[in-house]
């Protein structure tokens, strides 16, 4: 399979807290995209890291790429129960929008 | 500027049935993706529009259809429904459509229940 898989599959943490979660892929990546999902809505893209970065910065979101590993990680910083979502990491191949390979996601929960 | 808009939000089916999905992109956008989402199989891609030209196509069978319209708005149609078409049914426009360097956004969905 050419999708990325998400650990862990489920995060519980507190408000305040940082929350990571880490994605594992195969294939050589044109570039890695985290996207968010709150429950049974559409997908909000996050950030997108070239596959020449190694990290990217977005208000209170970090995410690094480790080629060598064929790995991403995102951290939220001081989390809000507003960012309860799932979480997806795309991975792109190529350049076409049938190049886009999305994860199969961390649940975060962020409990007040 | 408007998001991308999903029509209708909810739809329940019966098996032999078909369906159309609508999807309104972003006002020039001419590049609209669909995809389906299960719990089972996570996000996959159906295919993607570009100029009222199918452009790319994921893995599904013929049941699975769709067009663009001049305006750049989409329709998907599946016919002959199955259980397993049980799903989220999730556009997504673009300017260009190219995923190395567009960003894809992403309407709120169309929630199929087949019975």
């Amino acid at each position: 399979s050419q999708q990325g898989e998400e650990d862990p599959q489920a995060l519980s943490i507190q408000e305040g807290e940082n929350a990571t979660m880490n994605c594992s892929y195969k294939t050589s990546i044109n570039n890695l995209q985290w996207y968010r999902q709150n429950s049974g809505r559409g997908l909000v893209h996050l950030i997108l890291i070239r596959s020449n970065e190694r990290e990217k910065h977005s208000g209170r979101l970090r995410v690094t790429l480790d080629t060598s590993k064929k790995s991403s990680s995102l951290l939220i910083t001081a989390s809000r129960a507003a960012d309860t979502a799932s979480y997806f990491c795309a991975t792109v191949l190529g350049t076409g929008a049938n190049n886009l390979f999305f994860g199969t996601g961390t649940r975060l929960t962020v409990i007040p | 500027k408007a998001g991308v808009t999903q029509t209708p939000r909810y739809l329940i089916k019966t098996r032999g049935q078909q369906v159309t999905l609508s999807c309104s992109p972003i006002s020039g956008h001419r590049s609209v993706s669909w995809y389906q989402q299960t719990p089972g199989q996570g996000l996959q891609f159906l295919f993607e529009y570009f100029s009222e030209t199918q452009r790319n196509k994921g893995n599904f069978p013929g049941r699975f259809s769709g067009r663009q319209f001049s305006n750049s708005r989409s329709e998907m149609n599946v016919s002959t429904l199955e259980l397993g078409d049980s799903a989220l049914y999730l556009c997504a426009s673009s300017a260009s459509g190219l995923a190395a360097t567009d960003t894809q956004y992403f309407g709120p969905g169309t929630r199929l229940t087949v019975l």
